[in-house]
C-alpha cells in the first residue's frame, strides 16, 4: 500500500454547504478507493478510481483522480445530515487490484441544520 | 448474502486474558483482512489472507497477536495475553480478487 495524507481532518458545515476532502500522496498511485464510515458503523465502499484525470459522480458526490495520479478528491454538493461520517481514501496495490489498501487518516464531516 | 459476519460484537475482558475474535467472510470471496481502529492510530491493517494463506502480517503489533484462517469461511484473530492498549474496534473485511472490500460490523474490545 501507499502512504497518503488526507485533509482536512475535520470539517463542520451547515446543511446545504459544499464539502471537499483531499487525499495526497508523494508517489504515483495505481488506483484509489473511497470509503465512508458513519458514526458507530463500519467503512462502506463508495467508489474506485483508476485512470489519470478520472472523474466519477454519484448523485451529489464527485470523485476525482489527479492527472499525475498522486492526489484525489471527494466533493459533496449541498451537504445533508445523512452525509455525516468519516470519509477515507485508500490507495490500492499494483496490477489494477487493491489487494492491500492503506487507509488515509480520514476526514470527519459534521453537518448541522 | 448476509455480508461479513463478526463475533462477538462487544467484548470486555481483563488484562492478561485471552481474546478470540471471529469472522465469517462473504461466500466466494478469496481475500480476508483484519483491521484495528483507534482514535489515535486510525484504521490499521493487521494481516490479510488470500485463499486462506497469510500474505502480509507486517501490521500485527507483536507476538501476542495471531490470526488463522483454517478454511474459506472462517478466520480468527487471537490476542494472548490481552493488554489495555489493545482496546479498539477490530474489523474484518473480505473481497473478491482483492478489489472492493466489504467490512463486517466490527468487534468493540475493551481490556480492563
Amino acid at each position: 500500500g501507499q502512504q497518503v495524507m488526507q485533509i482536512p481532518q475535520y470539517q463542520h458545515v451547515q446543511e446545504g454547504e459544499d464539502f471537499t476532502t483531499y487525499c495526497n500522496s508523494s508517489t504515483t498511485l495505481s488506483n484509489i478507493q473511497w470509503y465512508k464510515q458513519r458514526p458507530g458503523g463500519h467503512p462502506v465502499f463508495l467508489i474506485q478510481l483508476v485512470k489519470s484525470g478520472e472523474v466519477k459522480k454519484q448523485k451529489r458526490l464527485t470523485f476525482q483522480f489527479g492527472e499525475a495520479k498522486k492526489n484525489s478528491s471527494l466533493h459533496i454538493t449541498a451537504t445533508q445530515t445523512t452525509d455525516v461520517g468519516t470519509y477515507f481514501c485508500a490507495p490500492g496495490g499494483h496490477g489494477g487490484t487493491a489487494s492491500k489498501l492503506t487507509f488515509g487518516t480520514g476526514t470527519r464531516l459534521q453537518v448541522t441544520l | 448474502d448476509a455480508g461479513v459476519i463478526q463475533s462477538p460484537r462487544h467484548e470486555v475482558t481483563e488484562m492478561g486474558q485471552e481474546v478470540t475474535l471471529r469472522c465469517k467472510p462473504i461466500s466466494g470471496h478469496d481475500y480476508l483482512f483484519w483491521y484495528r481502529q483507534t482514535m489515535m492510530r486510525g484504521l490499521e491493517l493487521l494481516i490479510y489472507f488470500n485463499n486462506n494463506v497469510p500474505i502480509d502480517d507486517s501490521g500485527m503489533p507483536e507476538d501476542r497477536f495471531s490470526a488463522k484462517m483454517p478454511n474459506a469461511s472462517f478466520s480468527t484473530l487471537k490476542i494472548q495475553p490481552s493488554e489495555p492498549r489493545d482496546s479498539a474496534v477490530y474489523f474484518c473485511a473480505s473481497s473478491l480478487a482483492g478489489n472492493i472490500q466489504y467490512f463486517g460490523a466490527g468487534t468493540r474490545l475493551s481490556v480492563l
